[in-house]
């Protein structure tokens, strides 16, 4: 499968404990997007990455909220304290260069207990 | 109000009946255009791109672009009992070298009845 691989597919976790997802973006791909959604929503935008450099974070990424993406390959969204609003499903897409179109992943979906 | 505004359904259609959907949105800045697919608890899935106004044809699936009224569509023919999913509108802005972030709409969920 050559696709947007994310890891784990689902995570229940208690309120105030940390939680990190990785993403692997279809390999020849140098943007890698994570967004967020919740039930009866579209996917809302997190952070934006362009090789290993993080260009954009949005408002909605609180300092609980950290991503990486080492090296330009795959890229890991951590989530401290969590609380029961984090709970919703964490989509990563990846694009190739000076292309508009993104791929998603199945997603992570997370529970706040 | 929202930058992209989407009726959320649901929309229930007989087999083998047009649907249309469709997207508004507010940001003339909006340049690309593209219609997801995404099935109960699953991912994304890209179906149509369109760049700035016109009509594009893939198979069942025509997307149209209206960026006088700011308005975007997709028509599914011969729809299929397959097609029931939610449909989500998406779109972002061209800028040299910036994010390209996509707009959401909130999707709309439709249901292709045998």
């Amino acid at each position: 499968d050559t696709g947007v691989s994310q890891d784990p597919r689902h995570k229940i976790t208690k309120r105030g404990q940390n939680v990190t997802f990785r993403c692997d973006p279809i390999s020849e791909h140098n943007r890698l997007y994570w967004y967020r959604q919740t039930l009866g929503q579209g996917p809302e935008f997190l952070t934006y990455f362009q090789n290993e450099a993080q260009l954009e974070k949005s408002r909605l990424l609180s300092d609980r909220f950290s991503a990486e993406r080492p090296k330009g390959s795959f890229s890991t969204l951590e989530i401290q304290r969590t609380e029961q609003g984090d709970s919703a499903m964490y989509l990563c897409a990846s694009s190739p260069a000076r292309q508009e179109t993104q791929y998603f992943g199945p997603g992570t979906r997370l529970l706040v207990l | 109000q929202k930058e992209v505004e989407q009726d959320p359904g649901p929309l229930s259609v007989p087999e083998g009946a047009i649907v249309s959907l469709n997207c508004t949105y507010s940001n003339s800045a909006f340049q690309y255009f593209m219609w997801y697919r995404q099935y109960s608890r699953k991912g994304p899935e890209l179906l149509m791109y369109t760049y700035s106004s016109g009509n594009k044809e893939d198979g069942r699936f025509t997307a149209q672009v209206d960026k006088s009224s700011k308005y975007i569509s997709l028509f599914i023919r011969d729809s299929q009992p397959s097609d029931s999913a939610t449909y989500l509108c998406a779109m972002s802005a061209a800028y040299g070298g910036a994010t390209n972030k996509l707009i959401f709409g909130t999707g709309t969920l439709l249901a292709v009845q045998p």
